[in-house]
């Protein structure tokens, strides 16, 4: 069964330094959608595109964070630079048309 | 106040018995209500998804929907140890964007 693929599993890192999370969407999916989720909440959106091109960053806090999809495939969300309050679950998802989102298994981020 | 409301828990029941977990919402545009489970250090799976009011059951588990008072459930039937887990809402608005708002999560327990 196709999955959705993130790496690193699990990243600890030092506040200031610049840390970068994978994504790989289950083939053919055409949207990609990046969240956060902090211990004890719900997923939070920050991105999500549509083949390549960005449909919602509105909750991105551009200042720190960036992310792309240039061949409109895999992905990368960067936060550089990190500081604690970023220590959280980084869940990518895919979707084919449709309400259906399928996530993968995340990138867990602590930040010293 | 958020957008959609959810009981964290913790819920702990015996194996067996039927659980009820429930979400209130007040955005009034929210046409798909789904329910996500997740298990600890794992991104969300799929359990369910309705599209405006009405039941659906899958096997041992069944979601409601209810509108009116801006109500979903999520019913599970002989719970079983290894239903043990964190039950996330989420549900979106047919904006072209299907981007999720999700509950906080109510953690369940299922005693053996």
């Amino acid at each position: 069964e196709a999955e959705v693929a993130q790496s690193p599993r699990y990243k600890i890192t030092e506040k200031s330094q610049a840390v970068a999370f994978w994504c790989d969407p289950i083939s053919g999916h055409a949207t990609l959608y990046w969240y956060r989720q902090i211990l004890g909440q719900g997923p939070e959106l920050l991105v999500q595109f549509q083949d390549e091109s960005v449909v919602d960053d509105s909750q991105l806090p551009k200042d720190r964070f960036s992310a792309e999809r240039l061949k409109g495939v895999d992905s990368t969300l960067k936060i550089q630079p990190a500081e604690l309050g970023d220590s959280a679950m980084y869940l990518c998802a895919s979707s084919p048309t449709g309400p259906q989102q399928f996530f993968g298994p995340g990138t867990r981020l602590t930040v010293l | 106040q958020k957008e959609v409301e959810q009981d964290p828990g913790p819920l702990s029941v015996p194996e067996g018995a039927i659980v009820s977990l429930n979400c209130t919402y007040s955005n009034s545009a929210f046409q798909y209500f789904m329910w996500y489970r997740q298990y600890s250090r794992k991104g969300p799976e799929l359990l369910m998804y309705t599209y405006s009011s009405g039941n659906k059951e899958d096997g041992r588990f069944t979601a409601q929907v209810d509108k009116s008072s801006k109500y979903i459930s999520l019913f599970i039937r002989d719970s079983q140890p290894s239903d043990s887990a964190t039950y996330l809402c989420a549900m979106s608005v047919i904006d072209g964007a299907q981007k999720l708002v999700f509950g906080q999560g109510t953690r369940l327990t299922i005693n053996p």
